[in-house]
């Protein structure tokens, strides 16, 4: 069974660009939550799709948007780059049932702003 | 506010030892706790989950200790060896969100 797969793996943008960034969860799973990961401030959750729809936000930035299409695959976006942005994004797939199951996390974009 | 706090910050263990981490909530609605290890470059790999209803769970070397009424949650690492050094998160969750602690970061020497 194939893992979550996240792309790209590496990606430096300027200020004031937008970014997208991919998700592919494991088959079958119909839950993607995206993370961002700093030194500073850890895991930090931004959102969670389900079945196409916005089911959890986390406290970021209207900046910060993302989507999920009918094979359950998100992009996420980042538009008006900051330097404050440059992290390691990492998304994370599971079943999406209501009481939380085991969540598997692709090996993360790592996004630099300079 | 830190929804789970996490310690220590970073741990030291000879080849052999056990390790321990330590993790503490506040929401008694989390009704899942899992342990992810991450090494350099790679992300978060889930390690070994309880739930509240269960005072201990082992897998292999990893044991998870829970203390529902304490709410609080450990991590024992048993015959620590040099390729577990890596970073170990705890988390928490209700429904599909996850609260991560901050990590410890884990240095097994030989």
């Amino acid at each position: 069974k194939a893992g979550v797969t996240q792309t790209p793996r590496y990606l430096i943008k300027t200020r004031g660009q937008q970014v997208t960034l991919s998700c592919s969860p494991i088959s079958g799973h119909r839950s993607v939550s995206w993370y961002q990961q700093t030194p500073g401030q850890g895991l930090q959750f931004l959102f969670e799709y389900f079945s196409e729809t916005q089911r959890n936000k986390g406290n970021f930035p209207g900046r910060f948007s993302g989507r999920q299409f009918s094979n359950s695959r998100s992009e996420m976006n980042v538009s008006t780059l900051e330097l404050g942005d440059s992290a390691l994004y990492l998304c994370a797939s599971s079943s999406g049932l209501l009481r939380a199951t085991e969540a598997f996390f692709g090996q993360g974009t790592r996004l630099t702003v300079v | 506010q830190q929804q789970v706090k996490q310690s220590p910050q970073s741990l030291i263990v000879q080849k052999g030892g056990i390790s321990i981490i330590n993790c503490a909530y506040e929401n008694t609605a989390f009704d899942y706790f899992p342990w992810y290890q991450q090494f350099p470059g790679k992300g978060p790999a889930l390690l070994i989950a309880i739930r509240p209803d269960v005072s201990e769970k082992k897998e292999g070397r990893f044991t998870i200790s829970f203390n529902k009424s304490a709410k609080q949650f450990s991590l024992h690492i048993m015959d620590s060896q040099p390729g577990d050094s890596a970073t170990y998160f705890c988390a928490a969750s209700t429904g599909n969100q996850f609260y991560f602690g901050t990590g410890t970061s884990l240095t097994v020497i030989p």
